[in-house]
């Protein structure tokens, strides 16, 4: 158990329609990373958040967008899905000891647009 | 901009033999870190091994050991005397040392042990 949280682990939704991933770091981590993997795109990073900020952007696309909030969980929304958003998305922590770089992943979301 | 290059796409084994994981990578960065992940059937993303690009020393934990050359841009991964729970998708990841930490995921090596 890496202790990073996401929620829900699964979520079948439809073309057009808006969901929220949600994911909860490690304990005292400051860091809140995103990543997508889809079978034609492999693993591939969308944004970074540091203590509430927006740190750094990937391939993330515009109907897409992410916060980290003050208790330091994101969110990631996803809108005006597309059937080839349906992927496997990851949230993951770092920042907490000396070990810094290291992020470590949850569980992941597999979200399946039909 | 970082590139990994997996270019072993998958690998099969009989269990009690050693495997290596190929990665070659590419950064402009001076100072980095190299990272190895395992995914297993599960789906999850498991952190193996990290390692500086200012310390070439090469190391052993357990049945995990990597050779890591900073001239060649390597970073390769064995495992010893593999078992059938290391069946899995192992990825390569670079990291810059700036402040935008993302990895950069290589393709993926699926390994399969075989009883």
């Amino acid at each position: 158990d890496s202790g990073v949280t996401q929620t829900p682990k699964h979520l079948i939704t439809a073309t057009g329609q808006r969901v929220t991933l949600r994911c909860s770091p490690r304990s005292g981590d400051l860091s809140v990373y995103w990543y997508q993997q889809s079978l034609d795109q492999g693993l591939q990073f969308l944004i970074q958040y540091y203590n509430g900020e927006e740190r750094a952007k990937g391939n993330i696309l515009e109907r897409f967008s992410a916060q980290q909030f003050p208790d330091l969980h994101s969110e990631l929304n996803l809108s005006s899905l597309e059937l080839g958003d349906s992927a496997l998305y990851f949230c993951a922590s770092s920042g907490r000891d000396s070990s810094r770089e290291t992020q470590y992943f949850g569980p992941g979301t597999r979200l399946l647009v039909l | 901009a970082q590139k990994v290059t997996q270019a072993q796409t998958e690998i099969s084994v009989v269990e009690k033999e050693d495997v290596t994981l190929d990665c070659v990578y590419e950064t402009r960065d001076t100072t980095y870190y190299l990272f190895w992940y395992k995914q297993p059937p599960s789906g999850e993303l498991v952190f193996l091994i990290r390692r500086n690009s200012f310390d070439e020393q090469n190391e052993i934990s357990g049945r995990y050991s990597w050779n890591f050359q900073k001239s060649t841009s390597s970073f390769n991964f064995t495992i010893t005397a593999s078992q059938v729970v290391d069946s899995a998708v192992y990825f390569c990841a670079p990291v810059s040392s700036g402040s935008a930490r993302q990895l950069t995921f290589g393709s993926g090596t699926q390994l399969t042990v075989l009883p």
